[in-house]
């Protein structure tokens, strides 16, 4: 079962344009929602994180969007680049847990 | 570099033979966890150590995988008896405390 579901699976965009990736997840003890960066061949990078106590959080041309009665939340990369083209996770995590659930990723492309 | 290490990036073994990976944390992170990603897909959470404590196990952590942290600073993750089933990128995670976790750059592992 898949904790949290991410959409859409690959997305082309071009440069300059605005990249939104979405997540969604049932269990409502979450709270902790970081997003990570993943280039072929590495690790991920930790982006940009969020808790349910704001609704947006912004950090240069990043910005996560949460929702909590919908169990939402999103990512919005403005001014996309020909150097974003990576992998995004979504991930999710309980208070006093120790492990993230990830979701299965967004291929984002960037097209000059 | 200042960031997770790991050790070796690349593995290619035999069905059926053992195999041992090294992860160095950031220095001073007390809490370590190992992840495995498939082609595809997200990370999903191995095991966490707290300190020299294992102290979280998933239950993807077959009898076949054993992990330590003997002094609670680098730690080794074991596969016995590989199956082509193991062949995946496995991610080693450190943090302070908290949720913030960083990852190192992976072993990728194929059993043929």
């Amino acid at each position: 079962q898949q904790q949290v579901k991410q959409s859409p699976q690959s997305l082309i965009v071009q440069k300059g344009g605005i990249s939104i990736i979405n997540c969604a997840y049932e269990n409502t003890a979450f709270d902790y929602f970081p997003w990570y960066q993943q280039f072929p061949g590495k690790g991920p990078a930790l982006l940009i994180a969020i808790r349910p106590d704001v609704s947006e959080k912004k950090e240069g041309r990043f910005t996560i969007s949460f929702n909590k009665s919908a169990k939402q939340f999103s990512l919005h990369i403005m001014d996309s680049q020909p150097g974003d083209s990576a992998t995004y996770f979504c991930a999710a995590s309980r208070e006093g847990a120790n492990n993230l659930f990830f979701g299965t990723g967004t291929r984002l492309t960037v097209i000059p | 570099d200042t960031g997770v290490s790991q050790d070796p990036r690349h593995k290619i073994t035999k069905r059926g033979q053992n195999v041992t990976f090294r992860c160095d944390p950031i220095s001073e992170h007390n809490r370590l966890y190992w992840y495995r990603q498939t082609l595809g897909q997200g990370p999903e959470f191995l095991t966490y150590f707290q300190n020299e404590a294992q102290l979280e196990k998933s239950r993807l952590l077959s009898d076949r995988f054993s992990a330590e942290r003997p002094k609670g600073s680098f730690s080794t993750l074991e596969i016995q008896r590989t199956e082509q089933g193991d062949s995946a990128m496995y991610l080693c995670a450190s943090s302070v405390q908290g949720d913030e976790q960083y990852f190192g750059p992976g072993t990728r592992l194929t059993v043929t």
